[in-house]
C-alpha cells in the first residue's frame, strides 16, 4: 500500500531497554521526520532526515538515535528507554517541489510506555 | 526562534456556526502555510495550505493570509460535530532544509 507506515502501534517496554520504531514511506520522500507529541508540548522534533545517510538533529534528540540507510525507511531508536520517553511518537515525510514544499503526511503514530 | 502561537482554547461552537482558528508566527521570511486536522487519538492530516496573501477556498473551509500582519487563520463554516478536533497551524520558510514549525494547537468543539 502506498503511504507511510510506522510499528509497531503501541509498545510497552521497561526502563533501561532499547527500542527501535519503524517508519517506512513508499512515495520516495527525501525528506522524513520523528516527532513525539505530550500534551501540553505539541509536536517536537526529535531529528529528521534529508536524504539516505543525511540525518540531523532536531530540538529534543537526547537519548534517541536514528539511521537511514535506505530512502524509504527511517527507523528510530531509544538507547534506554526511560519513563519520560512514554509518549506518542509520529513519523512523517515531506512531499516537495524544488524548493516548494506541500507538507507533511504523518504516518498513524507509535503509543510508547516506558514502565 | 520561529515561533507559531495560536489563540488560546478549547473552543466551542454550536452546531451550524462559523468557527475561527487564528495563528500568528514570528518569522517574516514564512512563505508556506499549513493547517493540520488531529482527531484524538489519530496522527495530524493536512486539510489546507496557503502561500499568497488573500482567501483560498476549500468546501466548507477557508484559509486567510495577511502576511503584513504576520497571521494566518481558518475558518470552518457550518460546522459539525465532525469538526471536533485540534487543528494545528504551521509555517514553512522555503529552502533545502527547513522544516515545519508547529503551533501547540487548538481544541475545537462543535455542540450538537
Amino acid at each position: 500500500d502506498a503511504g507511510i507506515t510506522q510499528s509497531p502501534r503501541y509498545k510497552i517496554t521497561e526502563t533501561g531497554r532499547q527500542v527501535t520504531l519503524m517508519c517506512h514511506q513508499t512515495w520516495s520522500h527525501s525528506y522524513m521526520f520523528w516527532y513525539r507529541q505530550d500534551l501540553g508540548h505539541g509536536l517536537r522534533l526529535i531529528y529528521y532526515s534529508a536524504a539516505a545517510d543525511i540525518t540531523d538533529k532536531g530540538e529534543v534528540p537526547d537519548g534517541y538515535v536514528v539511521s537511514r540507510s535506505k530512502t524509504e525507511n527511517f527507523p528510530l531508536t531509544l538507547e534506554s528507554a526511560t519513563r519520560s520517553q512514554t509518549s506518542v511518537y509520529f513519523c512523517a515525510s515531506r512531499r516537495d517541489r524544488g524548493f516548494f514544499s506541500y507538507g507533511y503526511t504523518f504516518g498513524s503514530g507509535t503509543r510508547l510506555t516506558v514502565v | 526562534q520561529k515561533e507559531v502561537e495560536q489563540n488560546s482554547g478549547p473552543l466551542s461552537v454550536p452546531e451550524g456556526a462559523i468557527a475561527s482558528l487564528n495563528c500568528t508566527y514570528s518569522d517574516r521570511g514564512s512563505q508556506s502555510f499549513f493547517w493540520y486536522r488531529q482527531y484524538s487519538g489519530k496522527s495530524p492530516e493536512l486539510i489546507m495550505f496557503i502561500y499568497s496573501n488573500g482567501d483560498k477556498e476549500d468546501g466548507r473551509f477557508t484559509a486567510q493570509l495577511n502576511k503584513a500582519s504576520q497571521y494566518v487563520s481558518l475558518l470552518i463554516r457550518d460546522s459539525q460535530p465532525s469538526d471536533s478536533a485540534t487543528y494545528l497551524c504551521a509555517v514553512f520558510v522555503d529552502g533545502a532544509n527547513s522544516k515545519l514549525t508547529f503551533g501547540k494547537g487548538i481544541t475545537l468543539s462543535v455542540r450538537p
